[in-house]
């Protein structure tokens, strides 16, 4: 069954960087859209950022671009997101997902705490 | 811009019925959406899409209580035969012009 599985979440201090990895099985990594979505606590859900297949599109939330970058390794079936000189607003459980349009299947979620 | 617009809270009684509601503002009436359910303390579940014309495709092991349609601008959730389990947050989301787009979330009480 497909499985996506997050980590590297934890305690940053603000002005730091982290990176979030997102480890996949169950379906063929290279032939789908990837995307983050995050959820700050007691908040909805918002969308950070999408990749595709061959990560020759890319596209981010106003609020993180140029701070965040998203990539991905085909080969192991992994994706990534590295923060930059995040913020207290940044705080928030960060899921993966899978699909271009709908998301049709979400990971556990890692949780990001940004320390001011 | 595309906007999504859910009520923030819903409830209904055990064994009844009930309709969300997710609605697209006028100039993107025409998309479609996804809904989305959170239950406490866990991470979202894919339920459906639901298309323009009406139509939905359910996630692997959504149960058949679980439904969708369309009206013009607004999508539909339709859980029947509500249980205890059925408590949760719901979302629906939207694509187009390079974003992705969530509602603010209805949060249904299970009475």
């Amino acid at each position: 069954q497909v499985q996506l599985v997050e980590s590297g979440g934890g305690l940053v201090n603000s002005g730091g960087s982290l990176r979030l990895s997102c480890g996949a099985s169950g379906f063929t990594f290279s032939d789908y859209y990837l995307s983050w979505i995050r959820q700050a606590p007691g908040k909805g859900l918002e969308w950070v950022s999408y990749i595709s297949e061959s990560s020759f599109y890319i596209n981010y939330v106003d609020s993180v671009k140029g701070r965040f970058t998203i990539s991905r390794d085909n080969a192991k079936s992994t994706l990534y997101l590295h923060l930059n000189n995040v913020r207290a607003e940044d705080t928030a459980v960060y899921y993966c997902v899978r699909g271009s349009q709908s998301f049709d299947h979400w990971g556990q979620g890692t949780l990001v705490t940004v320390s001011s | 811009q595309v906007m999504l617009t859910q009520s923030p809270s819903a409830s209904a009684s055990v064994g009844a019925s009930v309709t969300l509601t997710c609605t697209l503002d006028s100039g993107h009436s025409d998309y479609d959406i996804a809904w989305h359910q959170q239950q406490p303390q866990t991470g979202p579940r894919f339920l459906m899409r639901v298309n323009n014309d009406g139509s939905h495709s359910k996630g692997a092991g959504i149960p058949d209580r679980f439904s969708g349609s369309s009206s013009g601008a607004e999508r539909y959730l339709t859980i029947s035969t509500l249980q205890s389990e059925d408590e949760a947050d719901y979302y629906c989301q939207t694509w187009g012009s390079g974003i992705q787009l969530f509602g603010g979330g209805t949060k249904l009480t299970v009475l």
